[in-house]
Formats: C-alpha cells, sequence, structure tokens
C-alpha cells in the first residue's frame, strides 16, 4: 500500500518567517519523494526530490526536505519566505521499483499564504 | 514549461457532448500520463501510456479514452460529457531514463480547465 498526508491543508506566515510544509507517507517499497509547487492558473513544478541518496535534499528558490525513515515524514522547510512562495504544495509519493509503472500518489496540497 | 503544451485551456461545454483534450511535448520522453485535479483531491490519475504501443488505465479512466497518436502527442476525450467531469486536466511526461535511480520525475503541462454544464 502506498500512501501520503499532508498534514495541513492550509498554512500561513509572515513575509521573511520560516516556512514548514509537513508531508508523511507509507510505501511498500523504498520510496522516492517529490515535492511540486503549483502557482495559481499553472501547472506544477518540480521543488525538488529524493531518491535515496542525501536524506537532506535541496531544491529550487531555497527550499529544502529532510526524508526521515524513521518517522517516514518528508517537511519542506525554506528559512525565510518570499511573497513570491505564495502557493500551493504537493508531497508525492512513488514506488521506485525498476522498470514498469511506478504508482505515483499525490498528496491533497498545502496551500501557502505569505503575509507583508 | 513549453516542453509540455495543452489545448485548449480552457473550455466549457454541455452534457453528453464528446470532447477531445491534446498534449504535446518536446522533451523527448516515452512515458505521458493524463491526471484530473479536483479541489481538496490532489491529482488523481486517469490513463497512462509508456510508449505508442501501450496504454493504461488509471485509478479512474471510467467516462474517457485515450489516444497515443505518436510519441510526442496523447489526447484525452471524454465521450459523453457529465457534470461530474468538471475539473482541471493535466497531462504529464516522463523519462524513466533520466536518472539513474530510477525514479520517473513527471513533468506538467499547463494544465486545462473543463466546465460540463
Amino acid at each position: 500500500a502506498q500512501s501520503v498526508t499532508q498534514l495541513d491543508s492550509h498554512v500561513s506566515v509572515s513575509e521573511g518567517t520560516p516556512v514548514l510544509l509537513r508531508c508523511n507517507y507509507s510505501s511498500s517499497y523504498s520510496p522516492s519523494l517529490f515535492w511540486y509547487v503549483q502557482h495559481p492558473n499553472k501547472g506544477l513544478q518540480l521543488l525538488l526530490k529524493y531518491t535515496s541518496a542525501a536524506t537532506l535534499v535541496k531544491g529550487i528558490n531555497g527550499f529544502e526536505a529532510e526524508f526521515k525513515k524513521s518517522e517516514t515524514s518528508f517537511h519542506l522547510t525554506k528559512p525565510s519566505a518570499h511573497m513570491s512562495d505564495a502557493a500551493e504544495y504537493f508531497c508525492v509519493v512513488s514506488d521506485s521499483r525498476s522498470g514498469g509503472y511506478q504508482k505515483v500518489t499525490f498528496g491533497t496540497g498545502t496551500k501557502l499564504q505569505v503575509i507583508p | 514549461d513549453a516542453d509540455v503544451t495543452q489545448t485548449p485551456r480552457n473550455r466549457i461545454t454541455k452534457t453528453g457532448k464528446r470532447i477531445m483534450l491534446e498534449c504535446s511535448q518536446t522533451k523527448g520522453h516515452d512515458r505521458m500520463y493524463w491526471y484530473r485535479q479536483d479541489p481538496g483531491l490532489g491529482l488523481r490519475l486517469i490513463y497512462y501510456s509508456f510508449d505508442v504501443k501501450d496504454i493504461n488505465k488509471g485509478e479512474i479512466s471510467d467516462g474517457y479514452s485515450v489516444s497515443r497518436q505518436a510519441q510526442a502527442k496523447f489526447s484525452l476525450s471524454l465521450e459523453s460529457a457529465i457534470p461530474n467531469q468538471t475539473a482541471l486536466y493535466f497531462c504529464a511526461t516522463s523519462d524513466l531514463y533520466e536518472t539513474t535511480s530510477g525514479a520517473d520525475t513527471q513533468y506538467f503541462g499547463p494544465g486545462t480547465r473543463l466546465t460540463v454544464l
């Protein structure tokens, strides 16, 4: 079985303060994990991905995420929020079996609001 | 990302009409996907295709059909549209051999907003 839970549907932060978007997963296989961002009226853009290399993954625009197997978590963080970070963020888990279809499961999304 | 394009970007139609959504990609990827996005539900897979001759149902394929006309083109059809098919539809592509880890990274088009009245 494979699932992903984004613990907050909405997060509101002030500009310049840290961002934490929480994601927990379950997977029967060694998972690959992704964070995507969706700005209004746009498609999904890859922020970062974990594929069994370093557990701390750095992405674009200053975001990073840490894979914690013991906690089955892959939380997204950023030290200082910018107005342009306001968007919806999706945590995604994929089983990393080689070959064939790798089942991909999307979280339900977290909307990030940045207050000036 | 202009590498994956979707047409139309917006469409309003009536119940019972046949609708086709088109997706084209210039990334040279062999794998293509169709998803729908509904508020609070994330993205759900409708169909996926690993190459022109390989098409597979996703988790919510009822009421939809697809056609892979070429490596670069993947169309989604609603044979007889109904109001609960009102959603945002995304096409995505991936290339298994892009990474040595074997993890598919998917690249998304800008989406098609479909409204069925």
